[in-house]
């Protein structure tokens, strides 16, 4: 079945420092990837939906230029927190799709980012 | 019994019972639906889909059932066992700029006693 990795599990960063996930489709292609986020006891709440070769679509209330996502190529999203602060600590979680229209995702095993 | 925590309500049956957990969706249009598990740390896990056009389907011990009427949707589990003790998602498709997006329900937390 397809696999999502997502890298690393956990990181610890200093307040105003830059952290990136990476998310990765191990034996398809994913052209399309979401980004959630999920607070203690929270629901996942979808971020960014991006498409290989092609900007970044962010949901209401997302900063796009705190969060900056690249769909580098078809297996590979990166999300990049710039400038983190205590109130970005947060279960980060990728879900990458094979087509945009397709019903089939499938989830990263989640990044728990703590800024101190 | 059911009862509402801080964030997630919290459902808690013996081992062995059935446990339905229910949810309510907002999009009228949505015509895919998932079940997920989430254990703690972990990202979510497939359970069980349903397409709007049916109304019930079953799995190994899950049946979703679907209600449009009201946008309800069910998840039973038969013979509940402690590994079956996570957070229930439910997740609805809706269609936005161009993506067919899964946007996820409040959850509820399923405790299972021995």
């Amino acid at each position: 079945g397809a696999v999502v990795s997502q890298h690393p599990s956990r990181v610890i960063c200093k307040s105003g420092t830059s952290v990136k996930i990476e998310c990765r489709s191990l034996d398809f292609q994913a052209t399309t990837m979401f980004w959630y986020r999920q607070f203690p006891k929270q629901s996942l709440m979808l971020m960014a939906t991006s498409n290989e070769g092609s900007k970044a679509t962010y949901e209401q209330g997302v900063e796009k230029d705190k969060f900056l996502i690249n769909h580098a190529s078809l297996t590979l999203s990166t999300l990049t927190v710039t400038s983190a602060h205590p109130e970005d600590s947060s279960f980060y979680i990728c879900s990458a799709s094979p087509e945009a229209g397709d019903y089939g995702y499938t989830f990263g095993s989640g990044t728990r980012l703590t800024v101190v | 019994g059911e009862s509402v925590g801080l964030h997630l309500p919290t459902l808690s049956v013996q081992e062995g019972d059935n446990s339905i957990i229910n949810c309510a969706y907002s999009n009228s249009a949505s015509d895919y639906f998932i079940w997920y598990k989430q254990e703690s740390g972990k990202g979510p896990q497939f359970i069980i889909d349903i397409r709007s056009n049916m109304d019930k389907r079953q799995g190994q011990r899950v049946t979703v059932l679907l209600n449009k009427t009201v946008k309800h949707l069910s998840l039973q589990i038969a013979a509940t066992q402690p590994g079956d003790s996570a957070v229930y998602f439910c997740a609805e498709t809706l269609f936005s700029g161009g993506y067919n997006k899964l946007i996820f329900g409040a959850g509820t937390r399923l405790a299972v006693h021995p």
